[in-house]
């Protein structure tokens, strides 16, 4: 079973900042299929990035994801109030369990 | 526009078993792609139950593979969680969603559609 580790815990940050968050996997994934969601309190998760690097839809271009191997970013820039939430990743390696990260929450500071 | 909706029961007594089911609409459960389910225990990560696709090819999270049976009714267009021998760790919301769909040719390695989840408390 492939573990994420997700780092920070969480990210204190004011609207239009960068916010960098990490994911790190405990072996290679394969064919780097790592996904990103957004929850927002109350809510649903949302796809964010899938395939590491691909917006899913609908969603603006001041998010992006890019990484190989063990080590994956995902990147929000000029962070919008809609932005402040907790994010996961997801792998899709080679064999389930498809396993979530534990969650990087991004607060307004 | 493809939507889900989770249904069961909102309390489950320990040692019983939960059972929740996923309506599908916008699209049919036939497609090629998998349908998921997905819990989040209060406060905390979500965490894979498992997928099934039409076919009735299932994976499971080997955590809880051995209470765990997901289940397809094509007649009816929607798919079908069984969790047995429940306890409070299995408190959560539970949601379901598609994954891997094959959108434009291209198959998205993620969950695009997500219900907007169920809470399930097992009580003592």
């Amino acid at each position: 079973e492939i573990v994420l580790t997700q780092s920070p815990g969480t990210l204190s940050l004011s609207p239009g900042e960068v916010a960098t968050l990490s994911c790190r996997a405990s072996q290679r994934i394969s064919n780097s299929y790592l996904a990103w969601y957004q929850q927002r309190p109350g809510q649903a998760p949302r796809l964010v990035i899938h395939s590491t690097s691909n917006r899913a839809a609908g969603i603006p271009d001041r998010f992006s994801g890019s990484g190989s191997g063990t080590d994956f970013t995902l990147t929000i820039i000029r962070l919008e109030p809609e932005d402040f939430a907790v994010y996961y990743c997801q792998q899709y390696g080679s064999s389930p369990p498809w396993t979530f990260g534990q969650g990087t929450k991004v607060e307004i500071k | 526009q493809v939507q889900l909706q989770e249904s069961g029961p909102g309390l489950v007594k320990a040692s019983g078993t939960l059972s929740l089911t996923c309506g599908v609409s916008g699209a049919s459960i036939s497609s090629n792609n998998w349908w998921s389910w997905v819990r989040q225990p209060p406060g905390k990560a979500l965490e894979w139950i498992g997928e099934i696709m039409h076919t009735g090819a299932t994976n499971y999270n080997p955590s809880l593979k051995s209470r765990v049976i997901i289940s397809v009714d094509k007649s009816k267009n929607q798919f079908s969680l069984n969790l047995r021998s429940v306890t409070a760790a299995d408190t959560a919301v539970y949601y379901c969603a598609r994954a891997d769909p094959t959108i434009s040719g291209v198959i998205i390695y993620g969950m695009d559609v997500w219900g907007q989840g169920t809470t399930v408390t097992v009580s003592s």
